[in-house]
């Protein structure tokens, strides 16, 4: 059972802040890592994906990944309160075929 | 115009009934899912079809069936609905693979079963 873990949250922050969100996955064949945003009852968009070891930075996003660790994260830095949502953590399961979701962690940016 | 649509956005129906929920695109992709979303739970996937003669099931395919009727539509259907069954629907396509190949979601259709 291959297995995305994420903290639930919620994870407050106030604005101007950096926010750190984490996901942790189970599949070590795992090749490709994908971020979602999805404000409530909306459907998820895509943030960034990553599949490099390493840093990945689009504005004021940060994507990390560490496959020795099983670990990738998101940084959103300068917070502001529309970044306020779900963000999903997604796996792309071996050979590129389907997509492995963790069940999100919530952010509330305060003003 | 939206590139995912899904039809309906909302619908409430009764035990034993029978639904279907569509999706078309027009992004020119090839793979086309379903899944659906509980609160708490995350998506999980129902089915998927990787081009119109591949039908395959997800993590949590028992109680639903799909049609692929072409490259831009693909159909889903509760064949006698049950009230665990109401959720949020999500319609996602792709393209051919590759790292990545990113999924794009429709709006989402909520259905509740009584």
């Amino acid at each position: 059972q291959k297995e995305v873990e994420q903290n639930s949250g919620p994870l407050s922050v106030p604005e101007g802040a950096i926010a750190s969100l984490n996901c942790t996955y189970s599949d070590r064949g795992s090749q490709s890592f994908f971020w979602y945003r999805q404000y409530s009852g909306k459907s998820p968009e895509l943030i960034m994906f990553i599949y490099s070891n390493g840093d990945k930075e689009d504005g004021r996003f940060t994507a990390q990944l560490n496959k020795a660790s099983q670990y990738v994260s998101l940084l959103i830095r300068d917070s502001q309160p529309s970044d306020s949502a779900t963000y999903l953590c997604a796996v792309m399961n071996s050979g590129y075929s389907t997509l492995t979701f963790g069940k999100g962690t919530m952010l509330l940016v305060s003003p | 115009d939206a590139d995912v649509t899904q039809t309906p956005r909302n619908r409430i129906t009764k035990t034993g009934k029978r639904i279907m929920l569509e999706c078309s695109q027009t992004k020119g992709h090839d793979r086309m899912y379903w899944y659906r979303q509980d609160p708490g739970l995350g998506l999980q996937l129902i089915y998927y079809s990787f081009d119109v003669k591949d039908i395959n099931k997800g993590e949590i395919s028992d109680g639903y069936s799909v049609s692929r009727q072409a490259q831009a539509k693909f159909s889903l259907s509760l064949e006698s609905a049950i009230p665990n069954q109401t959720a949020l629907y999500f319609c996602a396509t792709s393209d051919s693979g590759g790292p990545s190949d990113t999924q794009y979601f429709g709006p989402g259709t909520r259905l509740t079963v009584l």
